[in-house]
């Protein structure tokens, strides 16, 4: 079965650090780009970062660049979200998400994962 | 304020057909595909519509979509009680080089 599994939530003080996880199984997850979005509570979608399939190729929103980095380990299949300088608007529930097609990061989101709340308060 | 605009709400009764609209710009829906997402509450979003007017596999096709120049619509006909949902559209955004949202639509079946 095709998964992603996300880990790695929860409360963090303004100005703090969290490094959230992906874990993928039951499909090449080398040849995927993936994305992180997220979801403040009550609001709509937004996209955060996006991943090439090698990982030499990384892309953020405005709101979260300089702030957070997006990386993946291709053998262990898994995709990371380091997040610094945290504010309370970056609380949410993070996704992430796989593309239909392998290589094409601009393709429709199919698969995704369950998600993770992130809450960034004092 | 989202780059993509929807209506915040949109309501039928049952068996009824329902629209909803997605007006984004140039950089946006006007050069690349829209795809169209569902998602309940304390739910993952799940893919509804691709490339503009494509259906995974198992989507009902009562679920339709649509554009033309700098807007999208998806439509649902035979509306029924468990597509009370939000619905999100979505595109490549080539002045961004990043994905851009609707601010959804929440879909009341009366």
């Amino acid at each position: 079965e095709v998964q992603l599994v996300e880990s790695g939530g929860g409360l963090v003080q303004p100005g703090g650090s969290l490094r959230l996880s992906c874990a993928a199984s039951g499909f090449a997850f080398d040849t995927y780009s993936l994305q992180w979005v997220r979801q403040a509570p009550g609001k709509g979608l937004e996209y955060v970062s996006l991943i090439s399939a090698n990982g030499r190729s990384t892309y953020y929103a405005n709101s979260v660049k300089g702030r957070f980095t997006i990386s993946r380990d291709n053998s262990k299949n898994t995709l990371y979200l380091q997040m610094g300088s945290l504010r309370p608007e970056d609380t949410g529930v993070y996704y992430c998400a796989r593309p239909r097609t392998q290589y094409d990061f601009s393709d429709a989101f199919d698969i995704w994962g369950q998600g993770t709340m992130v809450t960034v308060s004092s | 304020q989202s780059v993509l605009a929807q209506p915040p709400s949109a309501s039928g009764t049952p068996g009824q057909r329902v629209t909803i609209s997605c007006s984004g710009g140039l950089s946006n829906i006007g050069r690349n595909t829209v795809n169209w997402y569902q998602q309940f509450p304390g739910m993952a979003p799940k893919l509804l519509i691709y490339n503009n007017i494509h259906r995974p596999s198992g989507v009902p096709d009562r679920f339709s979509g649509s554009k033309s120049d700098a807007s999208a619509s998806l439509a649902i006909s035979g509306l029924q009680s468990e597509d009370e949902a939000d619905y999100y559209c979505s595109v490549w955004d080539d002045s961004l080089y990043g994905w851009v949202f609707g601010g959804g639509t929440k879909l009341t079946v009366l």
